[in-house]
């Protein structure tokens, strides 16, 4: 069974400064998909970044990026110029590509961003 | 395109009821999952339903059902309510044109049930 581990409950960074959340995984399977997801405060769970793990190349949206090491199986997410709107519980996601697969969580990062 | 919806918002039970909450996915999504979200527990699968069928379903007993209409939408019965089972219902749609493209989830706002 898949698992996912993300060994920070709490992070805080300074508004403007950059944060890196981690995130690992475990897995047998060689073609798969990496996400991170961000709920903010009582509101709705968005997507922030996607991987495919074929692709060798670091996914990047703006200020978020990944390091997506498949050999360590890990898949940390970068914040840079972090602004007091990123704060939110962040959680990495694993799911494989076939049809009986379903989205495996991590516990959550809740990040505080401090002005 | 509106997202994914869910009904109701909130809702307050007492042990031993049945709750029916109901997932709205958006235009095009053929596939619906359904998960808890509790303090303690983090996101729990509870299941997915794809072209009105099961396809997966989580580590939860039998009280916990759902279903899939022709039009996508998705509902998701709890029957026999307990404490424990207060939390947030979160329901995410994906367009799943293949059977092996995995696609993205999109989530909605949730439903907080509290059963006291």
């Amino acid at each position: 069974a898949q698992t996912v581990t993300q060994s920070q409950p709490e992070m805080s960074v300074q508004e403007a400064e950059t944060v890196t959340l981690s995130c690992t995984y475990d897995t047998s399977e060689s073609n798969y998909y990496l996400f991170w997801y961000k709920q903010p405060p009582s509101r709705q769970m968005i997507l922030v970044i996607r991987q495919e793990a074929y692709k060798q190349q670091n996914a990047t949206e703006n200020r978020f990026s990944v390091n997506f090491q498949k050999a360590a199986k890990s898949f940390s997410l970068k914040i840079s110029d972090s602004q007091l709107g990123d704060t939110a519980m962040y959680f990495c996601a694993f799911t494989g590509i076939s049809l009986g697969q379903n989205f495996v969580f991590g516990p959550g990062t809740r990040l505080s961003v401090l002005p | 395109k509106a997202g994914v919806t869910q009904t109701p918002r909130y809702l307050i039970k007492t042990r031993g009821q049945q709750v029916t909450l109901s997932c709205s996915p958006i235009s095009g999504h053929r596939s619906v999952s359904w998960y808890q979200q509790t303090p303690g527990q983090g996101l729990q699968f509870l299941f997915e339903y794809f072209s009105e069928t099961q396809r997966n379903k989580g580590n939860f007993p039998g009280r916990f059902s759902g279903r899939q209409f022709s039009n996508s939408r998705s509902e998701m019965n709890v029957s026999t309510l307990e404490l424990g089972d207060s939390a947030l219902y979160l329901c995410a749609s994906s367009l799943r044109i293949t059977g092996l493209a995995r696609e993205t989830q999109y989530f909605g706002p949730g439903t907080r049930l509290l059963v006291l």
